[in-house]
């Protein structure tokens, strides 16, 4: 199984200011055909289920803010978010799809500073 | 817009198998992978298993003895059963649709709850 370690386990940044996740995977998730990371980020509030942030690593879903931003390649990826905004407190995981079973990061709880 | 919704028991004993169903709305099972995943209270997320349109399966091997993935085409519905639970099996259960050849998660259920206890 690929184990997903995200970094910190929890967060707490001011309103307006830059926060960042981190996810490391055991083994690569770059698909040479393709030249794609099989990596997606998640949003997850509390009492809700997760909501798809960013696929391909560093694509992002329709209807996403644009504060909202990922990077990385092979084992080693960021999701950042530029400016913090009250509504983004919540639980970021981190998912990789490029073999099964499909694994997720512990998350990374966000909060406000 | 595609929903899909949990239903099933909220409570289920020891030993006893936990059975839930996946209706769809809003789109059909074609061409897609569906899977059943849950989440701990206060824990992270563990995918269960998917099923593809086709009927084929795929489980987590950590769980494989236990689960079984059905569909019914008829009914766009799926559902999972899982045998002999026990506490640890306690979990938001979300079902959930995957775009293309099973990659991310495009859609949730809301999720619910099932309570492993006597």
């Amino acid at each position: 199984d690929i184990v997903m370690t995200q970094s910190p386990d929890s967060l707490a940044v001011s309103l307006g200011e830059r926060a960042t996740i981190n996810c490391k995977s055991s083994q690569s998730v770059l698909y040479s055909s393709n030249n794609k990371n099989y990596l997606a980020w998640y949003q997850q509030k509390p009492g809700q289920p997760p909501k798809l942030l960013i696929y391909w690593a560093s694509t992002r879903e329709s209807g996403v803010p644009e504060r909202f931003s990922g990077s990385g390649s092979g084992t080693d990826f960021t999701l950042t978010i530029s400016s913090l905004q009250a509504e983004d407190v919540a639980v970021y995981s981190c998912q990789q799809y490029y073999s099964t079973p499909y694994t997720f990061g512990q998350g990374t709880k966000l909060e406000i500073k | 817009q595609v929903q899909l919704q949990e239903s099933g028991p909220g409570l289920v004993k020891p030993s006893e198998t936990l059975s839930l169903t996946c209706t769809v709305s809003g789109d059909s099972f074609s061409t897609y992978y569906w899977s059943w995943i849950r989440q701990p209270p206060g824990k992270g997320l563990e995918w269960i298993g998917y099923i593809f349109y086709t009927g084929s399966t795929n489980y987590n091997p950590s769980l494989k003895s236990r689960v079984t993935i059905s569909l019914d085409t008829s009914k766009i519905q799926f559902s999972l059963k899982l045998t002999s639970v026990t506490a640890a099996d306690t979990a938001v259960y979300y079902c959930a649709r995957h775009w293309g050849s099973g990659y991310y998660v495009d859609y949730w259920g809301q999720g619910t709850l099932v309570t492993v206890s006597s």
